[in-house]
């Protein structure tokens, strides 16, 4: 069975950095994409970055684009994001989801992870 | 981007009664492959979103054949010809042709 567990959240001044870190197991890690999408309090849905499965290829929405960093472990199965310059507006829970192809795009994302919260606020 | 727009927002459906609803796209998410990259996704109450339909019309495995998808190019609906009690939360179409990635609003389907 995939799970997916997301940690690394946290409270964090405006201007600050997290990172977030999401553990997989239950299947060859390395042969998938894997994506994070976040949810603002009460809000939709909203993908964020992704990154394909050797990690050579990694994408963003431009709301992160030169603030956030995707980068993955495959041989310790982790898929990290890496935020900085973070925002009020970055607020949300943060899930991770295992992507259904090599590659981020032209395909499902499922399983999703739990999630982890990052607050933004001073 | 490609904008997805989802009609109703809220939804509130007797048990056994059929729901619908409703997702456009600002662009055909038709690929030259064949394949039209239109998925829906339902978020249950206190838990993370999981796939319903996937490519317009597919069931994902395990879910129910109450559940099903239709549409083309640029216009797609999501109906359950029977809602449970367990099909409540919010429904959400996702394009997938093209990055990024892109979400509906989202639709609130509630039990009357």
């Amino acid at each position: 069975e995939v799970h997916l567990l997301e940690s690394g959240g946290g409270l964090v001044q405006p201007g600050g950095s997290l990172r977030l870190s999401c553990a997989a197991s239950g299947f060859t890690f390395s042969s998938y994409a894997m994506s994070w999408v976040r949810q603002a309090p009460g809000k939709g849905l909203e993908w964020v970055s992704g990154i394909s499965g050797s990690g050579g290829s990694t994408y963003y929405a431009d709301s992160v684009k030169g603030r956030f960093t995707i980068s993955r472990d495959n041989p310790k199965n982790t898929v990290y994001l890496q935020m900085n310059s973070l925002r009020a507006e970055d607020t949300a829970v943060y899930y991770c989801a295992k992507g259904a192809g090599v590659v981020p795009v032209r395909d499902w994302v499922d399983p999703w992870g739990q999630g982890t919260l990052v607050s933004v606020s001073s | 981007d490609i904008v997805m727009t989802q009609t109703p927002l809220s939804l509130s459906v007797t048990p056994g009664q059929p729901a619908s609803i409703s997702c456009k796209s600002s662009q055909s998410l038709l690929h030259s492959d064949g394949k039209t990259y239109l998925y829906w996704y339902l978020q249950k109450p206190g838990q993370s979103p999981q796939l319903v339909i996937y490519e317009v019309s597919s069931r994902f495995s395990g879910v129910p054949d109450r559940f099903s998808g239709s549409g083309s190019e640029t216009d797609f609906t999501l109906k359950v010809s029977r809602v449970e009690a367990e099909d409540v939360g919010v429904y959400y179409c996702m394009q997938g042709i093209h990055l990024p990635i892109t979400f509906g609003q989202g639709t609130r389907l509630e039990i009357k």
